[in-house]
């Protein structure tokens, strides 16, 4: 069964400082990955997604993530925090033939101004 | 375009009784989603409606969930009779395609759900 880590529940960081949020995922086929994005009291909008082609995948609002295949791991960073990225962050993976999406427990960012 | 819609947005009930959702998504879409998210944890998916039909709902407590989607466009999940575990943010996602695990799910809102 896949399964999706997120080893830092909560990444306190000051505005303008670079961030990296850690995703790893366990599956032994070839997988969709996703990070999504949580505003309070909102749903879940798509930052980006790796389908296939260019490890290196960039999304919204300046955050972009690397495919390591050999690590199975997608992190997530952006070089520059604002406040408003304050928010929750979620690591998604499916496999590439039909399979619900599973979502990583989340991590916390709080930009401090 | 308009986003997927959810209603209502808290709602807060004793234990034992019944409680429903309701979601609109983006018209359009064919593949609508019930996902449950419990405080800490990320979505966890309990339907997904291809249409009108059922896709997945292995995840879904049958006994005590339902959910429909008549005319394939809004959806109404149940809970009947909830329990205190049941506590949790329930987010209706919709995607235009049929369901494939590429396509990009839009969430809506949520519904909040305390349990006493």
């Amino acid at each position: 069964a896949q399964s999706v880590t997120q080893l830092d529940s909560q990444v306190p960081v000051f505005e303008e400082a670079p961030v990296e949020l850690r995703c790893n995922y366990s599956s032994s086929v070839s997988v969709y990955l996703f990070w999504y994005v949580q505003y309070p009291n909102q749903g879940l909008q798509l930052l980006l997604k790796y389908l296939s082609g260019s490890t290196l995948v960039k999304g919204i609002n300046g955050f972009e993530a690397e495919f390591n295949k050999s690590q199975t791991s997608f992190h997530l960073r952006k070089p520059s925090v604002h406040i408003s990225d304050t928010a929750e962050y979620f690591c998604a993976v499916t496999k590439t033939s039909y399979d619900k999406v599973i979502f990583g427990p989340g991590t916390s960012l709080s930009v401090i101004p | 375009e308009a986003g997927v819609a959810q209603s209502p947005r808290y709602k807060i009930i004793e234990k034992r009784q019944s409680v429903a959702f309701w979601c609109n998504p983006i018209s359009g879409h064919a593949t609508l989603y019930w996902y449950q998210q419990i405080l800490g944890q990320g979505p966890k998916l309990l339907i997904q409606f291809q249409n009108n039909g059922v896709v997945d709902d292995s995840q879904l407590p049958k006994d005590r969930f339902s959910a429909e989607r008549l005319k394939g466009v809004d959806s109404t999940l149940k809970i009947q009779p909830a329990k205190l575990e049941d506590s949790a943010v329930y987010l209706c996602a919709s995607s235009f395609g049929g369901g494939a695990p590429r396509d990009e799910q839009f969430f809506g809102p949520g519904t909040r759900l305390t349990v006493l």
